[in-house]
């Protein structure tokens, strides 16, 4: 069974351009997160899908960040304008219950 | 609310030696825990988790925790560390078993393994 998969795995942009984020979950799960990690902190919420649905997206840090996952599969995660501070490891995870299973993140530098 | 506090960031032992990392949680509910491992350039992935069924939580590669409500604590130990031990660990908190909802994690302990 293939695992969740992150696409790029890295992203080196300058401030005030679009990166788009890309996440793969496992087949069949319907649960969907992002999560993020700024460097020296800890890892952070930032929404959860249920299938195209947004369940919870109280961790979004602002209206520079948008995510979609057209028709229950993959999701993307746009950031536009990238600012210096949204540099930082995006991690994703899928779940069928409660256990997660994450993917080996996107490394996000904005210069 | 709910969070976790991991009272080390580094821990450095020696092969074959014991290993602690310490967890505290706090939650208003009836949580479920989990412990969580990143070895370099890799995912995160699930050592074990807690969901309100036994205390004492065997996980992979011979890691275990026991979960204390009287301690609000969830440490993770292994009697005997290995050179392939050398990761991150993360403790994580979520909303009771059976519940897909967020994760909240710690910041994070670094394990160190020496010869």
């Amino acid at each position: 069974e293939a695992g969740v998969t992150q696409f790029p795995s890295h992203s080196v942009i300058e401030k005030g351009q679009t990166v788009t984020l890309r996440c793969d979950p496992i087949s069949g799960h319907d649960n969907l997160y992002w999560y993020r990690r700024v460097m020296g902190k800890e890892i952070k919420f930032l929404l959860h899908f249920v299938k195209e649905s947004k369940q919870d997206e109280s961790g979004m840090p602002n209206n520079r960040f948008l995510a979609e996952r057209t028709g229950g599969t993959y999701s993307t995660l746009k950031v536009q304008p990238a600012e210096l501070e949204d540099s930082g490891v995006y991690f994703c995870a899928s779940s069928r219950a409660n256990e997660q299973f994450f993917g080996p993140g996107t490394r996000l530098t904005v210069l | 609310a709910q969070s976790v506090t991991q009272l080390d960031s580094h821990v450095s032992v020696s092969e074959g030696t014991p290993v602690l990392l310490r967890c505290n949680y706090s939650s208003s509910y009836s949580p479920s825990l989990f412990w969580y491992v990143q070895h370099p350039n890799k995912g995160l992935q699930l050592l074990l988790k807690y969901t309100s069924a036994a205390t004492l939580v065997k996980g992979i590669n011979g890691f275990e925790a026991e979960f204390k409500k009287s301690e609000t604590s969830f440490h993770l130990t292994k009697p005997s560390a290995h050179m392939s031990d050398a990761a991150e660990y993360f403790c994580v908190v979520s909303l009771g078993a059976g519940t897909a909802s967020k994760l909240t994690f710690g910041t994070g302990t670094r394990l160190q393994v020496t010869l």
